[in-house]
């Protein structure tokens, strides 16, 4: 059975910190999602990684991927309060054709 | 710049009724996703069209449930009858070509939340 897991599930930091969100998951996956999602809102994606090694960045936030490890990161560098929401990883199976989502983390930044 | 349409946006409805939702994807789109998102948890796939064909619908419960694509453009969502658990947010999200892998990501709605009262 497919787990996605992320760590941690809450987290709440002060602006202008550095922190970093995990993605595990438990079966192979070649490619692996990130979202951003605002109270009562939908999906926002932020990242698409497809290869081992991948890393992306837009702002302040940059994600990795190291399939070999079954694990991808979220780096938030220097936090605003702007990117208070929930983020989650979503994994693509091998040979499948639709997201399985960790289970959020969800970032509140302090001013 | 062109939307997933989702309605109701919001939902009440007292245990035992039906309820249904409607999903208007991005026009073309030819693969279309419904997606269950219960309070504090990742959404969680129901159903996947490819036109009007269910291509996968292992998690759909369907003693209650049921989900039509018809023409292969719109798809509605039917509960029938509503459970308490079944208060969600109910995510739809399309994708040109043959789903995500051909296309490399999902456009997602509003999603639709329902309360059962």
């Amino acid at each position: 059975e497919l787990k996605v897991e992320q760590n941690p599930l809450f987290l709440s930091m002060q602006e202008g910190k550095n922190y970093t969100i995990y993605c595990n998951y438990s079966t192979t996956s070649d490619r692996l999602y990130w979202y951003r999602q605002d109270p009562g809102k939908s999906l926002e994606s932020l990242f698409v990684l497809l290869s081992n090694g991948a890393v992306k960045q837009e702002g302040r936030l940059m994600a990795s991927l190291d399939t070999k490890a079954r694990l991808s990161t979220l780096h938030i560098t220097a936090a605003v309060h702007d990117l208070s929401a929930t983020y989650f990883c979503a994994v693509v199976l091998s040979g499948a054709n639709n997201l399985f989502f960790g289970t959020g983390t969800r970032l509140t930044v302090i001013p | 710049e062109a939307e997933v349409a989702q309605s109701p946006r919001y939902k009440i409805t007292e245990k035992s009724q039906a309820v249904a939702f409607w999903c208007d994807p991005i026009s073309g789109h030819a693969t279309l996703y419904w997606y269950r998102q219960i309070l504090g948890q990742g959404p969680e796939l129901l159903v996947q069209f490819q036109d009007e064909s269910v291509v996968d619908d292992s998690q759909l419960p369907k003693d209650r449930f049921s989900a039509e694509r018809l023409k292969g453009v719109d798809s509605t969502l039917k509960i029938q009858p509503a459970e308490l658990g079944d208060s969600a947010m109910y995510l739809c999200a399309s994708s040109p070509g043959r789903g995500l892998r051909e296309a490399g990501e999902l456009f997602f709605g509003e999603g639709s939340r329902l309360t059962v009262l």
